[in-house]
């Protein structure tokens, strides 16, 4: 059975800094994985999507790797900024026959102090 | 339309009675999902439809509750005789197409039982 797990579960850190998110799965076998970010009473926004041919992908100052053999996955956020606090929830599409699932970690909740 | 769209945002019912939540997903978007969301829990799947078809319904908590999709739509999300573990957000998420597509989520359907 696919489990996800995300260290820290929240993280505070002054403006600025450049961080690393954490994300690690049991079984290698996936599709992709996806990085999202919900805010206090919303939806998830989507992030990134990493297929599983893919070491890596980046969006503006966010980039995410994937290192399928090690089970991990690490959102890097560069001069993060209070607009940045949210949770973040990382998710892998399991390769598994007839399973559309998405397997979702628990999160990091994210608060960048001005 | 432009993004997933979910109603209502935020219902209010008391124990026993029914309840309908509505997903309208992006224009296109032939993967259909739902997710539900408890306090302080991850994200539990509950069901997928590709079109009108839904092949995997294992995911549903009971048999209070059902989903049906019509034209490739619009998904109704119904559950019967609720109870206050009920109480959750239910997220609606639609793909371009199954297995690797990219998931874009709603902002949700706040449920409260009373």
């Amino acid at each position: 059975k696919q489990e996800v797990t995300q260290i820290p579960a929240a993280l505070s850190v002054p403006e600025g800094e450049n961080l690393v998110l954490n994300c690690s799965f049991t079984d290698s076998a996936i599709y992709n994985l996806q990085w999202f970010r919900q805010d206090p009473g919303k939806g998830l926004t989507s992030l990134l999507l990493i297929q599983s041919s893919q070491r890596e992908q980046t969006s503006g100052r966010l980039n995410a790797s994937l290192d399928k053999s090690s089970g991990r996955s690490t959102l890097y956020i560069a001069a993060s900024q209070p607009g940045d606090s949210a949770t973040y929830l990382c998710a892998v599409r399991p390769r598994i026959q007839g399973a559309q699932k998405l397997v979702f970690g628990q999160g990091t909740r994210l608060t960048i102090n001005p | 339309g432009a993004g997933v769209s979910q109603s209502p945002s935020n219902k209010v019912t008391e124990k026993g009675k029914d309840v309908e939540l509505r997903c309208d997903p992006i224009s296109g978007h032939t993967a259909l999902y739902w997710y539900r969301q408890s306090l302080g829990q991850g994200l539990e799947f509950l069901i997928y439809f590709q079109g009108n078809s839904a092949p995997d319904k294992s995911g549903l908590p009971s048999d209070r509750f059902s989903a049906e999709r019509t034209g490739g739509s619009v998904s109704t999300l119904t559950i019967q005789r609720t109870q206050q573990e009920d109480s959750a957000v239910y997220l609606c998420a639609s793909s371009l197409r199954l297995g690797g597509g990219e998931l874009f989520f709603g902002e949700g359907s706040r449920l409260t039982v009373l």
